[in-house]
């Protein structure tokens, strides 16, 4: 099975300040990689999607970018944060191909004072 | 556009007891769907998966059924143990690897 790695567990950033929270995969190759977020009390949404090293398929319009420089690498990022990027951010994994479920990372709790 | 719903924000059960969580989505394409569980702080994972050509899947204490006339499917959880006690998301296969994710339901088990 997959691994997911997560990091930082937790931040708090300053509005207006940049951010960068990385993903890395273990145990696949060539994986779907997926940006979720949780809002408080909410259930998750998919913010980004890729199926290969530099590919991102945005799927909100938001604050944040995601890029895929290695083949298990999946960064998060944004220039200015905003109050509303606070969250729970999750990074997801499938094998490649539709029906195969994903599997998770720990995430990261962002919060932007 | 929410296409999958979970209507019961929270369930309390009895431990030893049927847990029953809901799970209703509007689009009659979905054809596979997918039960996560979640601690707090943690990353959801996989619980049980039922495609559209089967109306039951079962896997130990858990069995979710699927109504593709009624667009619904449930999860039972039998009997319901304190480490069930957990939020639960539904999702269904939305096409291209991507899946859509009901807002869960937050299951608290009582001694």
């Amino acid at each position: 099975s997959q691994t997911i790695h997560q990091w930082p567990a937790t931040l708090v950033q300053p509005v207006g300040s940049p951010l960068s929270l990385e993903c890395t995969v273990e145990g696949t190759s060539n994986p779907n990689l997926y940006w979720y977020r949780q809002a408080a009390g909410r259930g998750l949404q998919l913010l980004f999607y890729s199926v290969g090293i530099g590919q991102i398929s945005s799927e909100v319009p938001q604050n944040l970018s995601a890029s895929r420089p290695q083949d298990r690498q999946f960064i998060l990022s944004s220039k200015k944060l905003l109050l509303s990027d606070s969250g729970f951010y999750l990074c997801a994994s499938s094998q490649g191909g539709s029906y195969n479920e994903q599997f998770f990372g720990p995430g990261t709790r962002l919060t932007v004072l | 556009d929410q296409q999958v719903k979970q209507n019961s924000p929270s369930l309390s059960v009895q431990e030893g007891r049927i847990s029953i969580l809901n799970c209703d989505y509007t689009n009659s394409m979905f054809d596979y769907f997918l039960w996560y569980k979640k601690y707090p702080a943690e990353g959801p994972t996989f619980l049980i998966s039922i495609s559209s050509i089967k109306d039951k899947n079962e896997d130990g204490r858990f069995t979710v059924f699927l109504n593709k006339s009624a667009k619904h499917l449930s999860l039972h959880i039998v009997p319901s143990q304190p480490g069930d006690s957990a939020v639960y998301f539904c999702a269904a296969h939305v096409g291209w690897g991507k899946f859509q994710f009901g807002a869960g339901t937050q299951v608290v088990v009582t001694p």
